[in-house]
């Protein structure tokens, strides 16, 4: 039982690349999630999905898109990278309701240069 | 907007009981108060959440306000393993989002 595993750990862009974020989950959750944490910073919701079949946007979706694949896996797409977007970006899985704890994976360290 | 207000960094010695506090003053009456902490170079973890009543798990205590406007998030013999930033938010029941504000750095001295 891996929990949530998040592809790949390191990467490095140049402005205007795009890149997919992965991320999968072998809970069997329902809602997944996406954050950013910027250096000193605590994170920000950038898009989440309650259930498989729908997505949602959350405090900073500009510049993203995500795809919920199937109830496993919840992609972020960066279609133009831009240096405003070099993070940390971590995903979360939850069984339901946002009650229930987030468990999270252990981040995609982002650079856009 | 959800938005909860921490110290941003406390400290204690370890074996000693630590106090972490939280106002949450726009919470409405069925958001759910999380606590979770991030340790260096790791995602967040969960500690604890609770509604209304006192919440005891093997990791800490959560004591919620009778007003529900705050809450203290107990440990209870501060170890060096607790040295994290320590993150308190709430789930929106309305916005269906959760929000982490900047959190407490707890520092744990031998």
């Amino acid at each position: 039982n891996a929990g949530v595993t998040q592809t790949p750990k390191f990467q490095v862009l140049k402005t205007g690349q795009s890149m997919t974020l992965q991320c999968a989950q072998d809970m069997n959750h329902n809602s997944m999630y996406w954050y950013r944490q910027d250096p000193g910073m605590g994170l920000r919701l950038i898009y989440y999905s309650a259930s498989e079949g729908t997505t949602d946007k959350g405090e900073v979706p500009n510049g993203y898109n995500v795809s919920r694949l199937n109830k496993r896996e919840f992609s972020l797409r960066l279609e133009s990278a831009a240096p405003s977007q070099t993070s940390v970006y971590f995903c979360a899985s939850t069984p339901d309701r946002l009650a229930y704890e987030q468990y999270f994976g252990p981040g995609t360290r982002l650079t856009v240069t | 907007d959800a938005k909860t207000t921490q110290p941003n960094s406390m400290e204690s010695n370890e074996e000693e009981p630590v106090h972490l506090p939280c106002n949450h003053s726009t919470i409405s009456g069925t958001d759910y108060i999380h606590w979770y902490r991030q340790l260096p170079s790791q995602g967040p973890e969960y500690v604890i959440h609770g509604l209304t009543s006192n919440v005891n798990n093997r990791m800490a205590s959560l004591a919620i306000a009778e007003d529900r406007k705050s809450s203290t998030l107990i440990l209870h013999r501060a170890t060096l393993r607790d040295a994290a930033v320590y993150y308190c938010n709430y789930f929106n029941n309305a916005g269906n989002m959760l929000t982490f504000g900047g959190g407490t750095r707890l520092m744990v001295k031998p």
